[in-house]
């Protein structure tokens, strides 16, 4: 099955404090891809981070980082010194192959971030 | 930049009215996705297409049609529009598989329907 699993539906923090995102996903392909998304108040998703199966290098861009780790099927996200503007939505998505020549992302249900002032 | 964009923010209709979601992208990009977002649900695939005037089952395809007669432009049809259907409603775009990537699917803004 492919599945994308973040258990935390909500996660409420002080700005400043590190958070970190969970995502553990499921698949039967060797060669996959997963993904982050933000989707602000505003409701457009917006797309953070690509990681392909093959690379399990983690990945900082700012206050943001990623820890990829297969031996878990996990994908986490955190945030350092968090801030206001990063309340939002988070979204772990995995692109696996769906039939044919058809790709699909199915996507985790979602984190609910709030950070309070 | 990648630029997808939703005829419309809000919406409201009445139940049993036809219905257009109407999604543009200027990426040239061959595929393209409506997904509909609930509370509790997360993104569920209504229909996707991967070429002009081709379109595959999402998850949730009952209800809703598509159209895609153009590779810029691809529209969201509910038939009869019941208020089951009031959501969240989500087109994205990405490159096909034969590109190598990137695969990442690009969003619009979102059109939220409401069906009284």
């Amino acid at each position: 099955a492919q599945k994308v699993t973040q258990a935390q539906t909500e996660i409420s923090v002080v700005e400043k404090e590190d958070v970190t995102l969970d995502c553990v996903y499921e698949t039967r392909d060797t060669t996959y891809y997963l993904f982050w998304y933000k989707q602000p108040p505003s409701g457009e998703l917006v797309f953070l981070i690509r990681r392909n199966s093959f690379d399990e290098q983690n990945e900082i861009s700012g206050r943001y980082s990623w820890n990829f780790q297969k031996s878990t099927s996990s994908f986490n996200f955190t945030i350092t010194a968090s801030q206001v503007v990063d309340s939002a939505v988070y979204f772990c998505a995995l692109r696996f192959h769906s039939g044919g020549s058809n790709y699909k992302l199915t996507f985790g249900k979602g984190t609910l971030l709030t950070v309070n002032p | 930049d990648v630029k997808v964009t939703q005829s419309s923010r809000y919406l409201v209709k009445r139940t049993g009215e036809k219905v257009f979601l109407e999604c543009v992208q200027d990426m040239d990009h061959e595929n393209m996705f409506w997904y509909r977002q609930d509370p509790g649900l997360g993104l569920r695939l209504i229909y996707f297409s991967y070429d002009v005037k081709m379109k595959e089952k999402g998850d949730i395809p009952e209800g809703y049609s598509v159209s895609r007669e153009k590779k810029e432009r691809f529209s969201l049809i509910l038939e009869s529009a019941s208020t089951n259907q009031t959501s969240m409603y989500l087109c994205a775009s990405s490159l096909p598989r034969t590109s190598g990537g990137p695969y990442e699917q690009y969003f619009g803004p979102g059109t939220r329907l409401t069906v009284t």
